[in-house]
């Protein structure tokens, strides 16, 4: 099971924007990081420590954290950005150092 | 340019042995966290096992605490994934990824990954 829970699917319409969640305990003591994954690909971080993006990442993504729940959003969303989205937090529930979520399929339609 | 390239997957029979290793390039080996990842087919991505700079502290998932031992060769540029008893079920991609920031769920820089198939 996981400790770090997010939506399975989410659509958005080409231009529009989009929030993807990601709910847990371990997420009110650390932070959250958003790793984008093409099929065929290696994933990619988008946004590290909650609401950081690295250096070539569009400005259109950004994160915010809240209680338990961290966000990804992405601003004006491109076809290119139709991918699977994982957040990834420090795990407090067990012995694993790092939990990830089960990931959102992102649907730009 | 930071590189990471993971090379030793392949297919093995259930109970056997492989390792892997990841060859790092463009930055300073010695001073980063080191992870890996992996990734059963259709399914999400699973963290496994951390190393520090120094080795000094290691940690593993509980899917492979006991079948698998992480290390590093900082004269070498690479980190390893030595795998026992593999099963049906650690059939994956498997990825070496960098840390970043000292936050250990943040991987900034990761490999393209090798695939590695435990079947009879």
């Amino acid at each position: 099971s996981y400790e770090v829970t997010q939506d399975p699917a989410v659509s958005v319409a080409l231009g529009q924007t989009v929030r993807i969640t990601c709910q847990g305990d371990s997420l009110r003591s650390f932070y959250a990081n958003w790793y984008q994954q093409k099929p065929g690909q290696a994933p990619v971080l988008v946004i590290y420590g909650d609401n950081n993006r690295p250096s070539g990442i569009p400005d259109r993504f950004s994160g915010s954290s809240s209680g338990n729940t961290v966000s990804l959003t992405i601003t004006g969303a491109q076809a290119e950005d139709e991918a699977d989205y994982y957040c990834a937090s420090r795990d407090t529930s067990s012995n694993h150092l790092v939990v990830f979520g089960e990931g959102t399929k992102l649907t730009v339609l | 340019e930071v590189q990471l390239v993971e090379s030793g997957g392949g297919l093995v029979q259930p109970g056997g042995s492989l390792r892997l290793s990841c060859a790092a390039s463009g930055f300073t080996f010695s001073t980063y966290g080191m992870n890996w990842v992996r990734q059963a087919p259709g399914k999400g991505l699973e963290w496994i096992s951390y190393i520090s700079t120094s080795s000094s502290s290691i940690y593993y998932a509980d899917s492979v605490k006991g079948r698998f031992t992480i290390s590093r060769d900082s004269a070498q540029n690479s980190l390893y994934l030595q795998m026992n008893s593999l099963r049906a079920e650690d059939t994956a991609v498997y990825y070496c990824a960098r840390d970043c920031n000292g936050d250990v769920s943040c991987f900034d820089y990761w490999g393209q990954g090798t695939l590695v198939t435990v079947s009879s």
